[in-house]
């Protein structure tokens, strides 16, 4: 079946500093989805692309789709405590097809941010 | 507006109980999905639901089953727990059975079965 490879795992880094993560697949992506996941909430999202190579912004992150529609990247600029959390990539279930709701989600990256 | 709610949030069982979970999605939408994350993974997708029929069904053993209402709320039923179904139970909606750029997830039941 699919599956979403995502890295580092974790990643502790000092306020201001900029963050890059990565999600892989070993299929092919029609959309790539990131959420992020505060403790004890649910998936919130942050970010959707649609096309290959599009890069799209939220604020300080931003998001690109790779051109071989099998991974993609998240950067978060300037991060601060709040941007704490557990990040996720997900993308739809049938990879070229219909989704019929189903995500797909990587491991997740977790990301302590230092004072 | 209120978002996707779930109930109970907190919950403990004992091995071979059953249990049923609620989900009451965002105005509107008229489909339900059910996810199941444990501790340190990513959600692991279970069902999906679109006009009270089942469009999606995820890896899971037949003990778990779902059925979503005229009003579009959800229950997730789960018999025979087994320690490992301990988890975060997800429930999500959107407008469609395929939006995934309109996916909300409400904050989840924590289920311990003990």
């Amino acid at each position: 079946g699919q599956q979403l490879n995502q890295s580092p795992q974790s990643m502790f880094i000092q306020e201001g500093e900029d963050v890059s993560m990565n999600c892989t697949s070993s299929s092919i992506f029609n959309t790539w989805l990131w959420y992020k996941q505060d403790p004890g909430e649910g998936p919130v999202l942050l970010i959707a692309l649609y096309k290959a190579g599009e890069l799209t912004s939220n604020g300080r992150l931003t998001a690109q789709f790779g051109t071989t529609r099998k991974d993609s990247f998240l950067n978060i600029s300037a991060s601060i405590p709040s941007d704490v959390g557990i990040y996720f990539c997900a993308g739809p279930g049938n990879a070229g097809g219909t989704s019929y709701g189903k995500l797909t989600f990587g491991q997740g990256t977790i990301l302590t941010v230092h004072p | 507006d209120a978002g996707v709610t779930q109930s109970p949030t907190h919950l403990i069982k004992t091995r071979g109980q059953h249990v049923t979970l609620r989900c009451s999605p965002i105005s509107g939408h008229k489909s339900v999905s059910w996810y199941q994350q444990v501790l340190g993974q990513g959600p692991q997708f279970i069902f999906q639901y679109y006009e009270k029929e089942e469009r999606g069904r995820g890896n899971f053993p037949d003990r778990f089953s779902a059925r979503q209402f005229p009003n579009y709320s959800s229950e997730l039923n789960v018999n025979a727990l087994l320690l490992g179904d301990s988890a975060l139970y997800l429930c999500a909606s959107s407008l469609e059975q395929s939006s995934g750029n309109t996916i909300y997830f409400g904050e989840g039941s924590w289920l311990t079965v003990v």
